[in-house]
Formats: C-alpha cells, sequence, structure tokens
C-alpha cells in the first residue's frame, strides 16, 4: 500500500527566502505525480505534475522534483511572497489508475 | 476554458437524510473522480468514472454512490447521513495531456 509523507506539517519563514517542501513515498511504482496548494476551505490548485520518466519540472518560481529510486519529491519556491502561504499538497498514482494518493500536506506560512 | 464546477458549495443536512453533489469536469474531459477531505483522514478517494463507468473504487461504505452522465457530468449520492459525513467533497477531472488532474472547488457538507 502506498504511504506519501510530508515533512514537516507546517512551516514559517520571512518573507523572501528560498523554501524546500519534501514528499516522500513508499512504492516507486508511480505514474505521475502532482503537486497542490489548497487555500483555507478552498479546492486544489494544480501547480506542477512530473511524469514518472522526468527528473524535475518548472512554472515560474516553482521547480519539482521526482527521485523514484529514493522515494522522494521536492517541491522549490524562490523568493517567497505572503501570497505563497497555503497548505501543499504532492499525490500520485499508479499506471492505469486515476486514483490519487495524497501525502499529508505541509501548511506553508510566509511572514511579511 | 471554464473550470471543474461543483454544486452546490455548501449543504447543511440531518443525520439520516440523504444528499447527492454535482460536478461538471473541464470541457472535454471524460474522467471525473470524487474525494473525500477530513481534518483527521486528509483526502481520501471514493471513485472514479469514466465514460458513464466506475473504473475505480475507494474503501467507502456503499452509503456512497456515484453515476456519470454522457456529458461527463457526474454526481455523487451519499444516503443515510452520518456525523462522520461531514466533510469538503471535491470533485476532479483528468486533462488528456499528461494526464493532469484538476479539481474544482468543493462542496462543504455539514450533517447534524
Amino acid at each position: 500500500k502506498q504511504e506519501v509523507t510530508q515533512i514537516p506539517a507546517a512551516l514559517s519563514v520571512p518573507e523572501g527566502e528560498n523554501l524546500v517542501l519534501n514528499c516522500s513515498f513508499t512504492d516507486s511504482a508511480i505514474y505521475n505525480l502532482q503537486w497542490f496548494r489548497q487555500d483555507p476551505g478552498k479546492g486544489l490548485t494544480s501547480l506542477l505534475l512530473i511524469q514518472s520518466s522526468q527528473r524535475e519540472q518548472t512554472s515560474g518560481r516553482l521547480n519539482a522534483s521526482l527521485d523514484k529510486s529514493s522515494g522522494r519529491s521536492t517541491l522549490y519556491i524562490a523568493a517567497s511572497q505572503p501570497g505563497d502561504s497555503a497548505t501543499y499538497l504532492c499525490a500520485l498514482n499508479r499506471f492505469g489508475n486515476e486514483k490519487l494518493t495524497f501525502g499529508t500536506g505541509t501548511r506553508l506560512t510566509i511572514i511579511p | 476554458k471554464a473550470g471543474v464546477t461543483q454544486t452546490p458549495r455548501y449543504l447543511i443536512k440531518t443525520r439520516g437524510q440523504q444528499v447527492t453533489l454535482s460536478c461538471s469536469p473541464i470541457s472535454g474531459h471524460r474522467s471525473v473522480s470524487w474525494y473525500q477531505q477530513t481534518p483527521g483522514q486528509g483526502l481520501q478517494f471514493l471513485f472514479e468514472y469514466f465514460s458513464e463507468t466506475q473504473r475505480n473504487k475507494g474503501n467507502f461504505p456503499g452509503r456512497f454512490s456515484g453515476r456519470q452522465f454522457s456529458n461527463s457530468r457526474s454526481e455523487m449520492n451519499v444516503s443515510t447521513l452520518e456525523l462522520g459525513d461531514s466533510a469538503l467533497y471535491l470533485c476532479a477531472s483528468r486533462g488528456t495531456t499528461y494526464n493532469e488532474q484538476f479539481f474544482g472547488p468543493g462542496t462543504r457538507l455539514t450533517v447534524l
């Protein structure tokens, strides 16, 4: 059974700093890994998707990496802003199965 | 292109009642998945529909059911509501490019 862990559960950093969020998974037979952000009481916004054959994806100030052999993905946020404050979730699925298994989430607070 | 829409956004029901939630995927998307989000259990997969057929089902009791129509719109139904069914219910539609999944804003269900 796939287990996905995100550590730390909460993180506070001053505005302008670069930061890394971690996602660990136990089963390397993944097809896609997606990073989402969720604002309080809202739905999920897709940030980046990494296919199993890829090592990283970039979008603006965000960069996500994937290392299947070590069961890890990281989300790098450059030059953090107060608007980045949200809960960040990683999720992955197996080939031929749309079910996403979600991590436990990291609640990020950017201090102005 | 319009995003995933869910109606209603908020619902208050009492124990024993039943409820129907609706999800309209992004135009052209044929796969719709449903998730339950609670503070204690996080995001849990309910089921997935593709071309009106349920392809995957999570570990939820039979009180939770769903269906998909020919226009890809999906509904989920919860019968004999329990207090523990209070949650944010999210639906996601899957794109055809890299199988990225996009979530709607959710329906907040409160069972009294």
